[in-house]
């Protein structure tokens, strides 16, 4: 399967809890993004890198929220101390910095908060 | 801040009818995309529209970019059931300020 692939697919937690998502993109790609989306809404930008480095955070990205991406291939995304309004589907998509070339989804990870 | 608007929100028509999804954005964008969501998945890509006046289609749907309107529109000819899904357009300042920002959605059901 060469698409980007998420795991796990889905959690639930209690709250207080932390919790680690992984992002696997397309091998070639160098951007990769993270995206929350919750029931009824779009998906929201939390942050993006180009290859290692981080290179925007969104508002929505509390201090309890942190991304890595540490050799340019796959991505974490921890949470902290969960809240119940973490609540939400988490998706990462890939693409490469290029003009003609779309950004493509995983599968998303879905978080519960208990 | 770069705003997407999507409209309608939601859009209920019959089989065989043909309706206009519209999405606005508030600033220059290098590029626009239309992607379709079935409920509990992810996100399937559907076009992307490059420059002014671009159009693609595939099948009933057909898209369409004008940059200086700041406007996108996905048309949907003789809809059938099985495109019901949400429909999200979403924008790209690549260059510039390098996320994608999504509209919250067009959700679109076609009766029988």
């Amino acid at each position: 399967d060469t698409g980007v692939s998420q795991n796990p697919r889905h959690k639930i937690t209690k709250r207080g809890q932390n919790v680690t998502f992984r992002c696997d993109p397309i091998s070639e790609h160098n951007r990769l993004y993270w995206y929350r989306q919750t029931l009824g809404q779009g998906p929201e930008f939390l942050t993006y890198f180009q290859n290692e480095a981080q290179l925007e955070k969104s508002r929505l990205l509390s201090d309890r929220f942190s991304a890595e991406r540490p050799k340019g291939s796959f991505s974490t995304l921890e949470i902290q101390r969960t809240e119940q309004g973490d609540s939400a589907m988490y998706l990462c998509a890939s693409s490469l910095s290029s003009v003609r070339v779309r950004a493509f989804f995983g599968q998303g990870t879905r978080l519960t908060v208990v | 801040e770069l705003k997407v608007e999507q409209n309608p929100l939601f859009l209920s028509m019959q089989e065989g009818k043909n309706y206009t999804i519209y999405c606005n954005y508030s600033t220059t964008s290098d590029r626009l995309y239309w992607y379709r969501q079935d409920p509990g998945k992810s996100l399937e890509s559907l076009f992307v529209l490059l420059s002014n006046g671009a159009v693609k289609q595939e099948g009933r749907l057909m898209a369409s970019l004008d940059t200086k309107a700041r406007l996108s529109t996905l048309h949907i000819t003789a809809a059938v059931h099985d495109l019901s899904a949400t429909y999200f357009c979403a924008v790209d300042m690549s260059g510039r300020d390098d996320k994608i920002i999504f509209g919250k959605g067009t959700r679109l059901h076609i009766l029988p």
